[in-house]
């Protein structure tokens, strides 16, 4: 099993719908949770970083659910600017490494 | 703040020759370094991890005489392909964190060909 899963998309929404992401980890002991958003052959921008008790930033709202080692990205009344990738990146513990998932490709459709 | 920079952007050099790519923490003093390299529709993979004054940890199957890191300094390191080969051609991405935070920024990247 990979470490880090994401399913690759592409996910094809139309304006205004609402998508979210999983990525699933296989370390237990992985300590910090991140989503980044990569736009063609740019580099990954960090969205957010995903805390125990979830979060929010405007349209976006990420979780943690440690018992079923999952992450999940929401996106709430989509705009054609969210088409990106979006990656999640995993840090273990004490080391401050990132483990990247190989991300989901978002569409936002007119 | 806590900008990244990486030189060159794009270089395109024959099978055999080397490349050095720089990067740099252009507001900030980065306590670790990071060098990943991503293939068309692959995700980051972790090359190795460079801490300034030190040498750097290289992950599984990276070779370490292949792909040589300097962290001379804590806004400056280096990566350089030696004898490069048109299976080294992607796009390389430094990311630098600061003290002990555990937030990566990245650097711009580097498309490397190589013909």
């Amino acid at each position: 099993r990979k470490e880090v899963e994401q399913d690759p998309g592409p996910f094809n929404v139309p304006e205004g719908a609402t998508v979210a992401f999983n990525c699933t980890y296989s370390n237990s002991a992985s300590q910090s949770f991140f989503w980044y958003r990569q736009d063609c052959r740019k580099e990954p921008k960090l969205l957010m970083s995903v805390y125990s008790s979830g979060n929010e930033d405007g349209r976006f709202t990420a979780q943690l659910n440690r018992a079923s080692q999952y992450i999940s990205l929401l996106i709430r009344d989509s705009k054609l600017s969210d088409s990106a990738t979006y990656l999640c990146a995993l840090g273990g513990s004490g080391t401050y490494k990132y483990i990247f998932g190989t991300g989901t490709r978002l569409k936002v459709l007119a | 703040g806590a900008v990244v920079s990486q030189h060159p952007s794009w270089v395109i050099c024959k099978s055999g020759t080397s490349v050095k790519i720089e990067c740099r923490s252009l507001d900030f003093q980065a306590t670790t370094m990071f060098w990943y390299r991503q293939f068309p529709k692959q995700s980051l993979m972790l090359m190795a991890t460079s801490n300034e004054g030190s040498k750097a940890t290289y992950e599984q199957g990276v070779e370490k005489d292949k792909f040589l890191i300097n962290h001379a300094s804590l806004t400056l390191s280096t990566l350089t392909v030696t004898s490069a080969h048109p299976e080294d051609s992607s796009f390389y991405i430094c990311s630098a964190r600061e003290g002990m935070s555990r937030e990566q920024f990245f650097g711009p990247g580097t498309r490397l060909t190589v013909l």
